[in-house]
């Protein structure tokens, strides 16, 4: 079974600053999907970034990248020159590239951006 | 162009009774999924709806159960309510098995 973990409960920054969180997964499939997604105080799941597993290239979204290492099935998110609006929960996620049935989600991390 | 919506924002149940969450998609989506996330975790996938027909389901009881409509709105239904059905319930809407787009979700309270 697919399963992700995020090991980082709390992650606080300072603004302007650079925080890297991190996410590993299990899965036996070789073609998927990987997420962030975040997820502010109005609860709403808004789509960060994402990367598809047969791309080596790391995804990039303005100030928001991602290090993908397939090999080791980890995933972190780097968020650069970090604002007051990126504190929020953020979730990783996972679901197999033919299937948008079954996405399965980290137990999230909470980021604080300290002025 | 209307995102994903939810009725209602919030619930207070008691234990023992039903509940009907309601969830219209985004424009031109004509698939839903429904999840449910309790306090301090990641959200978990209950079901999916397409042409009005269940698609998959994850790992709930038959306590939970729902509906499409042709207008491809969805509903949510948990029979007998138990303390533990208290979470924050999500729904997704997508074209097929593209990208899911999130609502902001029904907070439930179960007393």
């Amino acid at each position: 079974a697919q399963t992700v973990t995020q090991s980082q409960p709390e992650m606080s920054v300072q603004e302007a600053e650079t925080v890297t969180l991190s996410c590993t997964y299990d899965t036996s499939e070789s073609d998927y999907y990987l997420f962030w997604y975040k997820q502010p105080p109005s609860r709403q799941m808004i789509l960060v970034i994402r990367q598809e597993a047969y791309k080596q290239q790391n995804a990039t979204e303005n100030r928001f990248s991602v290090n993908f290492q397939k090999a080791a099935k980890s995933f972190s998110l780097k968020i650069s020159d970090s604002q007051l609006g990126d504190a929020a929960m953020y979730f990783c996620a996972y679901r197999p590239q033919y299937n948008n049935n079954d996405m399965r989600f980290g137990a999230g991390t909470r980021l604080t951006v300290k002025p | 162009d209307a995102g994903v919506t939810q009725s209602p924002t919030h619930l207070i149940k008691t234990r023992g009774q039903q509940v009907t969450l309601r969830c219209s998609p985004k424009s031109g989506h004509d698939t839903v999924s429904w999840y449910q996330q309790a306090l301090g975790q990641g959200p978990q996938f209950i079901f999916q709806y397409y042409e009005e027909e269940e698609r998959q389901r994850g790992n709930f009881p038959d306590r939970f159960s729902g509906h499409q409509f042709p207008n491809y709105s969805s509903e949510l239904n948990v029979n007998a309510l138990l303390l533990g059905d208290s979470a924050l319930y999500l729904c997704a809407s997508s074209r097929d098995r593209g990208q899911l787009f999130f609502g902001s979700g029904t907070q439930l309270s179960v007393l």
